[in-house]
């Protein structure tokens, strides 16, 4: 079964500063897609950026960009110029091609913005 | 008007009531889907829905049931609810000519057995 870690619970950062978070999966499958997904003190669940597998160019989306590491099964986020309004909870989610195309998430990383 | 709606967005019952979740969505997608997320975890699929005559069940159906009234309609119901089945709901859709499937979602419903 598929299943995806992110190891760190909570993070910290300056604000205007750039924070990584990590996330990590399992899959024996070649062709799927990730995902990052920003869940704010409102509760909704926000896309922020996608990438496929069979791309090798990291996605970017403004300041949001991923480092992917197929081979590691790798697929971090870093934040540049971090933002008060990116504080928030961050998931990383997985999904296959094929089946219920269901999204399997990980258990989240809370990032606190300082002023 | 959000795209994807959940009622009620709060709802407090006691265990043994049977209470519905409701979920539409204008964006035209035909693929639907209920998630849990419960504190310290990421959203789990409880049930998903690819058209009207398609139901099938997620990792957690246990004590739910779904129903897809129409293309924009999918309800979620605890037909007996227990405490442990106090959880944030997500209704989710997507479109099955995006290669990404990406979901879009509602803002969620809270719900707190008793």
């Amino acid at each position: 079964a598929q299943t995806v870690t992110q190891s760190q619970p909570e993070m910290s950062v300056q604000e205007a500063e750039t924070v990584t978070l990590s996330c990590t999966y399992d899959t024996s499958e070649s062709d799927y897609y990730l995902f990052w997904y920003k869940q704010p003190p409102s509760r909704q669940m926000i896309l922020v950026i996608r990438q496929e597998a069979y791309k090798q160019q990291n996605a970017t989306e403004n300041r949001f960009s991923v480092n992917f590491q197929k081979a590691a099964k790798s697929f971090s986020l870093k934040i540049s110029d971090s933002q008060l309004g990116d504080a928030a909870m961050y998931f990383c989610a997985y999904r296959y091609q094929g089946g219920s195309e269901k999204l399997v998430f990980g258990k989240g990383t809370k990032l606190t913005v300082n002023p | 008007d959000a795209d994807v709606t959940q009622t009620p967005r709060n709802r407090i019952t006691k265990t043994g009531k049977r209470i519905m979740l409701e979920c539409s969505q204008t964006k035209g997608h035909d693929r639907m889907y209920w998630y849990r997320q419960d504190p310290g975890l990421g959203l789990r699929l409880i049930y998903y829905s690819f058209d009207v005559k398609d139901i099938n069940k997620g990792e957690i159906s246990d004590g739910y049931s779904v129903s897809r009234q129409a293309q924009a309609k999918f309800s979620l119901s605890l037909e007996s609810a227990i405490p442990n089945q106090t959880a944030l709901y997500f209704c989710a859709t997507s479109d099955w000519r995006d290669s990404f499937n990406e979901q879009f979602f509602g803002p969620g419903t809270r719900l707190t057995v008793l």
